[in-house]
């Protein structure tokens, strides 16, 4: 069964720096990975979705890397800012649109 | 631009009452998805469909029902609400995965209904 960890559970740290979340899985049989972010309260919002086949994807400050052979993945965020303050989600999908979540890391950034 | 709506933000309900939560969205999506979120547990799939009329067991459908009678509603039901289904309720859809590059196959999820069963 596929199990989805991510390491910090939380992460403070001052603005301007450069941050990395990480996530690992148990099972690499996967279609693809996404990293979510939600703010408290709300919905999840889609980051960034990495194929099986790719290695990583970027989107302005975001960089998501994917290695499937070691079941890891990670999301850098490059110079973070206050507004980045919310919790990050990484799910897998090994069955074609199911997704599996990690627990999350609640990311605090101070000005 | 993509959405997909829930019919309450906020719903107080009482033990043993049916309780209908609503999702609709509006990307003609085929797959629709109920997960439920808590503290300590995260996100976990209740139920889902990946067309009219089909539906899916997630990981704890125990206590849940669906319906899905149009492509673009998908409604999740608690037959007799208990204390331990108080919870946050996020419903998400997709379309079919294509496996092309880009952020085509991911999930959008709705802003959440938070319940409370007393």
């Amino acid at each position: 069964k596929q199990e989805v960890t991510q390491i910090p559970a939380a992460l403070s740290v001052p603005e301007g720096e450069n941050l990395v979340l990480n996530c690992s899985f148990t099972d690499s049989a996967i279609y693809n990975l996404q990293w979510f972010r939600q703010d408290p309260g709300k919905g999840l919002t889609s980051l960034l979705l990495i194929q099986s086949s790719q290695r990583e994807q970027t989107s302005g400050r975001l960089n998501a890397s994917l290695d499937k052979s070691s079941g890891r993945s990670t999301l850098y965020i490059a110079a973070s800012q206050p507004g980045d303050s919310a919790t990050y989600l990484c799910a897998v999908d090994n069955q074609g649109g199911k997704l599996i979540f990690g627990q999350g890391t609640e990311l605090s950034v101070k000005p | 631009d993509v959405k997909v709506t829930q019919s309450s933000r906020y719903l107080v309900k009482r033990t043993g009452e049916k309780v209908f939560l609503e999702c609709v969205q509006d990307m003609d999506h085929e797959n629709m998805f109920w997960y439920r979120q808590d503290p300590g547990l995260g996100l976990r799939l209740i139920y889902f469909s990946y067309d009219v009329k089909m539906k899916e067991k997630g990981d704890i459908p125990e206590g849940y029902s669906v319906s899905r009678e149009k492509k673009e509603r998908f409604s999740l039901i608690l037959e007799s609400a208990s204390t331990n289904q108080t919870s946050m309720y996020l419903c998400a859809s997709s379309p079919i995965p294509t496996g092309t590059s880009g952020s085509a196959d991911t999930q959008y999820f709705g802003p959440g209904t938070r319940l409370t069963v007393l």
